[in-house]
């Protein structure tokens, strides 16, 4: 069974505007990993935040976390055609992954 | 550097066959998993390893699934008897240790499309 819901399931915006991903999750976590995957390149890590960290950057990706919620966001500024792709949360509870559903983001020129 | 590749990276199957998919890691990572994922959902844990040892089957669906790292590397999902339902794509991913944090960051491979007909 899948842990974590992403929010929304589709998101559609124009390049330039930024997108705000959301996910939650049910049980205790070590560590929250938000990851990418297109046809092209399959599932590619993104970005990894600690339980005990609330807020964690990585050039155009933003990630909070907010543990007494059991929620996440992750925010992508200033997005390109090519952030075009599904995004999916991942908690890391003992060495497994589980994913989300994913969002699914379709950037526009 | 080389990432995981896996291998067929698309397999048909007719329902009742046996079907063998491989992972070739990252070198050097302890870590090995397999994960399966349906059309239009995230991917769901199967089974993991560290070095050759099976730490954790338990997502594997039926005992029809069946996976081994012989020699800590290379690493074999075998489906026997498929049925449709199978149908996925086979994820395979490392990390280079066994714990959470900066080093448990799984790599993931471009994974195996299974259609079973």
């Amino acid at each position: 069974s899948q842990q974590g819901e992403e929010d929304p399931q589709a998101l559609s915006i124009q390049e330039g505007e930024n997108a705000t991903m959301n996910c939650s999750y049910k049980t205790s976590i070590n560590n929250l990993q938000w990851y990418r995957q297109n046809s092209g390149r399959g599932l590619v890590h993104l970005i990894l935040i600690r339980s005990n960290e609330r807020e964690k950057h990585s050039g155009r990706l933003r990630v909070t976390l907010d543990t007494s919620k059991k929620s996440s966001s992750l925010l992508i500024t200033a997005s390109r055609a090519a952030d075009t792709a599904s995004y999916f949360c991942a908690t890391d509870a003992l060495g497994a992954l589980n994913f989300g559903k994913g969002t699914s983001l379709l950037v526009t020129p | 550097g080389a990432g995981v590749s896996q291998s067929p990276r698309y397999k048909v199957a007719k329902r009742g066959q046996d079907v063998a998919l491989r992972c070739d890691p990252i070198s050097g990572h302890v870590s090995l998993f397999w994960y399966q994922q349906a059309l239009g959902q995230g991917p769901e844990f199967l089974t993991y390893f560290q070095n050759e040892a099976q730490l954790d089957k338990s997502g594997l669906p039926s005992d029809r699934f069946f996976a081994e790292r012989p020699e800590g590397s290379v690493s074999t999902l075998k489906i026997q008897r498929t049925q449709q339902e199978d149908s996925a794509v086979y994820l395979c991913a490392s990390s280079l240790a066994g714990t959470s944090g900066p080093r448990h960051t799984q790599y993931f491979g471009p994974g195996t499309r299974l259609t079973v007909l």
